[in-house]
């Protein structure tokens, strides 16, 4: 598609489940990153991958959250035994890479944790 | 790490009115990104800068390189452009690098009819 593609856009999962949010990247975009925006809060950094360097894992909140993105294309961010305060909208953006380079935002994905 | 401030935090105005939004930085950077979020979360790219001015309809954007300092107008306002507008930084030597981008806290526009 023309732009980068989230799914699903919203979900809703009880407590303790694992959920997987997926990004379809702009095509030929080398950069891909995750953000997540909780409520009230500004969106925060999780992940960057570049490449294919190792992804910078920085900013994930904890070891129960993890991302991969195959083929340098298509990323899958999966949070398992999710916590209610794992609600947030999670935003993928991609980009050419380069200095400067303008970051492509997709719509996001409201994870609710019930 | 850059420090980013935008300005006013909360701004409700009536339709019409014209409207400035504006955005502080610390240190260079490459491009300067301003993002519009609908209620429902979904992020829309506004404009990149690095230098100048940028036009898209009713939308102004403006950055001073020297000053460090972007402004977003929007002109003859509509409640349809009521968001959340946010600046984004891209540091002049990450390339968006490993944090990607420095995000400002957001601006909460109200256009009343």
């Amino acid at each position: 598609g023309a732009g980068v593609s989230q799914s699903p856009s919203n979900k809703v999962t009880e407590k303790g489940k694992d959920v997987e949010l997926r990004c379809d990247p702009i095509s030929g975009h080398t950069a891909l990153y995750w953000y997540r925006q909780s409520l009230g809060q500004g969106l925060e950094f999780l992940i960057y991958f570049q490449g294919n360097s190792a992804p910078d894992k920085s900013g994930l909140p904890s070891d129960r959250f993890s991302a991969e993105r195959t083929g340098g294309s298509v990323s899958t961010l999966t949070i398992q035994r999710t916590q209610q305060e794992d609600s947030a909208v999670y935003l993928c953006a991609s980009s050419w890479g380069g200095v400067g380079a303008e970051a492509f935002f997709g719509q996001g994905t409201r994870l609710t944790v019930v | 790490k850059n420090e980013v401030e935008q300005s006013p935090q909360n701004l409700t105005a009536q339709e019409g009115e014209f409207i400035t939004i504006n955005c502080s930085y610390s240190v260079g950077i490459s491009a300067l990104h301003w993002l519009q979020q609908h209620p429902g979360g979904g992020i829309v790219s506004l404009f990149m800068l690095s230098s100048g001015k940028k036009k898209h309809g009713r939308l102004i954007a403006t950055i001073n390189i020297q000053e460090k300092h972007s402004s977003l107008h929007i002109t003859a306002s509509h409640p349809r452009d009521s968001a959340v507008y946010i600046c984004a930084l891209a540091d002049m030597y990450s390339g968006g690098g490993a944090d990607g981008l420095t995000f400002g806290k957001g601006t909460h526009l109200i256009i009343q009819p």
